[in-house]
Parts: structure tokens; sequence; C-alpha cells
């Protein structure tokens, strides 16, 4: 049991509309890290939050967004959904090198 | 950029069986190493971790140690159980702070 907790587990978009994910930590932990994993793929970075900011970025494009509050709770918004975007969204927290994974949201875009 | 190699799956083994599962990464700097598992529907979970060379990661009888003269960390378990299987993620992180990078995974699949 990590203590991240991930919401929803599941969700069904269509294409264009826009979606927020969120995740918590029970541990304090004050970085934030999110995943998207595709079916059969392994887990690609899209972004890191450190005390609010962000704190590095994968090769996504900026229709990906991303929030951390001062709970370090987060927040992974995409906008303009395609069908690619269909994933498991992971996000993880830090302590020290180590992440910790939340079990995840399954976003599926028709 | 940097990069992880897995030994492509499926791995399908007997009940009881030896495992190694082969990992090896990009030698940039001294990354820290780790194994992360992921059962069917679930996120990963932590398996082991090793942050320096001839460090040996455990956990639940899985090892592996970390080799920076072959820049290897193959995953380990002298007896496997049905309950393993599940798809087995190494990835090297560079800087602490920094993001995972992962390879497609190795799907094993143990048999009664």
């Amino acid at each position: 049991e990590t203590g991240v907790t991930q919401s929803p587990t599941h969700l069904i978009k269509t294409r264009g509309q826009q979606v927020t994910l969120r995740c918590s930590s029970q541990s304090g932990h004050n970085t934030v890290s999110w995943y998207q994993q595709a079916l059969g793929q392994g887990p690609q970075f899209i972004f890191q939050y450190y005390r609010e900011e962000e704190n590095g970025r994968g090769n996504f494009p900026p229709r990906f967004s991303g929030l951390q509050f001062p709970n370090y709770s987060s927040e992974l918004n995409v906008n303009a959904l395609e069908l690619d975007d269909s994933a498991l969204y992971l996000c993880a927290t830090s302590w020290m090198e180590t992440q910790y994974f939340g079990p995840g949201t399954r976003l599926l875009v028709l | 950029g940097n990069s992880v190699t897995q030994m492509e799956g499926p791995v399908t083994l007997s009940e009881e069986a030896f495992l190694t599962i082969n990992c090896t990464y990009t030698a940039t700097g001294y990354p820290s190493l780790f194994w992360y598992v992921q059962y069917p529907g679930e996120g990963l979970q932590l398996l082991l971790k090793a942050t320096k060379a001839d460090d040996k990661g455990s956990n639940k009888g899985f090892e592996a140690t970390y080799r920076k003269e072959t820049t290897s960390f193959h995953l380990e378990k002298g007896s496997v159980q049905v309950s393993d299987s599940a798809v087995y993620f190494c990835a090297p992180i560079y800087n602490q702070g920094g993001k995972l990078i992962f390879g497609q995974g190795t799907e094993l699949s143990v048999k009664p």
C-alpha cells in the first residue's frame, strides 16, 4: 500500500473533450510525477511537479498540463482529447529517488 | 538519450522454476535502478531497488545486483509461483528528482 490514490479509476470521453485526473498522497511527499502508459507499453514520463512548480517535462504537447496544490495533491489536465490519449495515467510521489505509484486512471477516448 | 532494454516476453515458466529477466541500461552517469511489477489491471508496485554499484536489492524472494561493468540489473528468483505472473519493468533514474525511464516490460506467466 503506497498511500497514493487517484481518481477517477475509469472514465470515457469523446474526442475534443477535456479531462481532469487527480492524485493525492497520504505521505506528504512534495514531488509528484505523471506518466502515460499505452496498452502493452511501458509508462512514458509526462511531467513532474515539485513544491507547486513544474520541474521537468517529457515529450508531450502543451495540451497536457498540470497543477500541484499546497497539500501536494496534483491534477493532470488534458485538452482537446485525441483517440491516442486512451491510456492508463499513473501518478507517482517521490521520497528521495524512489517513486511510489498510485493505481492509475484508465481513460478511453472515443 | 538514456534508455533501458529488457528481454522480450512473454516468459512462460512452470511453478518452482528459476527466473531470470535480463535488463541493461545506458551507461551515462550513475543511475539508481529499480524493478517495478504490474499485476493485471493495476498500477506499478516497487519490487526492489539498488542505488550504487554492487548493491543487491531484494524483496519477496526476488533479487537483482547493480553491475556497473556490464550496465546490467538482471532480476532473479529461485522458485516462482503462479502469483508471480505479472509484467515486470526495469527502470533507471539518472538524477534524484528526475524521471524513471521504462522499457516495454517483460510479461511473466507461471503455470501450475
